[in-house]
């Protein structure tokens, strides 16, 4: 089955710093790649996903990248704000019986200081 | 609220008793999931509906637990003869056949004592 390394376990970083998330995975079917946050007594919400055919996608703040020779992605979040502040998961996803079936990393806890 | 909903939103109970959890998905998602997370860890996935069909199963999903989704909408999920290393989160999800975003519940926290 599908295995994903998530690193680092928590980080802490200032206000306005950039902050880089960094997952591994080992199925090389997996073609469906999302980050979810978390907040505390809420359920994950994706924030951006990116599929196999492509390298890197943006949105704002959020960039991930993803290198499916090496079997790794990346979470790059810029002008880091207290809000950010939650746990973030990695997920590696394959297609089965009409949907796609993450594997999630095991988080990491971004602490923005204000 | 047009969101996922759950309930309960906690559970406790002894050791040997079974457990009903519900799901309300998103109106006209047509796929649901369910997940289990532990402390530290991201979820697992555990099962997933296609309607009212049962498309996956991870080998988590032992034949203790069972999950229906008897008319296509909401789902539940039972435990029977629960154990301590049930205690987790179990949380929902539901999406449209398009995208595939999957949308969470606030998920049913179960202590098993």
């Amino acid at each position: 089955g599908e295995n994903v390394e998530q690193h680092p376990s928590t980080l802490s970083v200032q206000e306005g710093d950039s902050a880089v998330i960094k997952c591994t995975y080992s199925d090389s079917a997996s073609n469906y790649f999302p980050w979810y946050k978390q907040e505390l007594g809420k359920g994950p919400q994706l924030i951006i996903d990116i599929r196999s055919n492509v390298g890197e996608k943006k949105d704002q703040r959020i960039a991930v990248t993803l290198n499916k020779t090496a079997k790794h992605f990346s979470l790059h979040i810029t002008e880091t704000q207290p809000e950010d502040s939650a746990v973030y998961f990695c997920a590696a996803s394959w297609w089965s019986g009409g949907s796609y079936i993450p594997t999630f990393g095991r988080g990491t806890s971004l602490i923005v200081h204000p | 609220d047009t969101g996922v909903s759950q309930d309960p939103r906690h559970k406790i109970t002894k050791r040997g008793q079974n457990v009903t959890f519900r799901c309300d998905p998103i109106s006209e998602h047509n796929r649901l999931y369910w997940y289990r997370q532990t402390l530290g860890q991201g979820p697992e996935f555990l099962t997933y509906f296609q309607n009212e069909a049962q498309l996956e199963k991870s080998r988590l999903l032992s034949d203790r637990f069972s999950a229906e989704r008897p008319k296509g909408s909401f789902s539940t999920l039972e435990i029977q003869r629960t154990e301590q290393g049930d205690s987790a989160m179990y949380l929902c999800a539901s999406r449209q056949q398009d995208p595939d975003t999957q949308y969470f519940g606030p998920g049913t926290r179960l202590t098993v004592l």
